[in-house]
């Protein structure tokens, strides 16, 4: 089972600010690293999937950024709304073809 | 359906007893995961199927777990001889074949209290 940390492991922002937070895992064996959002209440749904280093990927106010050599993942948030207010959970795929999560960074946004 | 679909929602039992927790995939999806998520924690990978076939049994956290799946479609998660640490929150997604470059859809989850 793979080491996957995310940090921080949660954080509390004022609406309007932006923000960001680290997903690192093992750099060997990798093919994909997935993002998903799960709010309370609701089932995770899936924000990126990037497999390539270097990969950019953006969805409205959310981006993400990866690098595979080094094994990290960056996700932003511009101008953060209480509607963004979840955990963020980061994925590696491994080799083993299994799905396996971080942590998570809870995200507390204050109107 | 639609979307990965979970039974029962809500499931309270009594130490001791087996439960069975179901999942029905996305039609067409052959990869199908089981999570769980105990009090405070993050989500604790259980078992993988590729098909009817289950290459990853890794995260069973004990053999008390077992799990099926038959037609590379529904899956059951069996319990048996329930212990209260069982109490968590049960998900299962599935994806497209190996699922390495697509995402993963989780069902609503069953959420077993064990008394």
């Amino acid at each position: 089972i793979l080491n996957v940390e995310q940090s921080p492991q949660s954080l509390h922002v004022q609406e309007g600010d932006s923000t960001n937070f680290t997903c690192s895992f093992p750099s060997s064996n990798f093919y994909a690293l997935h993002w998903y959002r799960w709010e309370t209440a609701k089932s995770p749904e899936a924000l990126f999937v990037m497999t390539l280093n270097g990969d950019e990927k953006k969805k409205g106010r959310i981006s993400a950024t990866l690098n595979t050599k080094e094994g990290y993942s960056y996700l932003y948030i511009k101008g953060s709304q209480p509607e963004d207010s979840a955990t963020y959970l980061c994925a590696p795929y491994n080799a083993g073809n299994m799905l396996t999560f971080g942590g998570g960074t809870r995200l507390m946004v204050k109107p | 359906g639609a979307g990965v679909s979970q039974s029962p929602s809500n499931k309270v039992t009594e130490k001791g007893k087996d439960v069975e927790l179901r999942c029905d995939p996305i039609s067409g999806h052959t990869a199908l995961y089981w999570y769980r998520q105990s009090l405070g924690q993050g989500l604790e990978f259980l078992i993988y199927f590729q098909g009817n076939s289950a290459p990853d049994k890794s995260g069973l956290p004990s053999d008390r777990f077992s799990a099926e799946r038959t037609g590379g479609s529904v899956s059951t998660l069996t319990i048996q001889r329930t212990q209260q640490e069982d109490s968590a929150v049960y998900l299962c997604a599935s994806s497209l074949q190996r699922g390495r470059n697509t995402e993963a859809f989780f069902g609503q989850g069953t959420r077993l209290t064990v008394v």
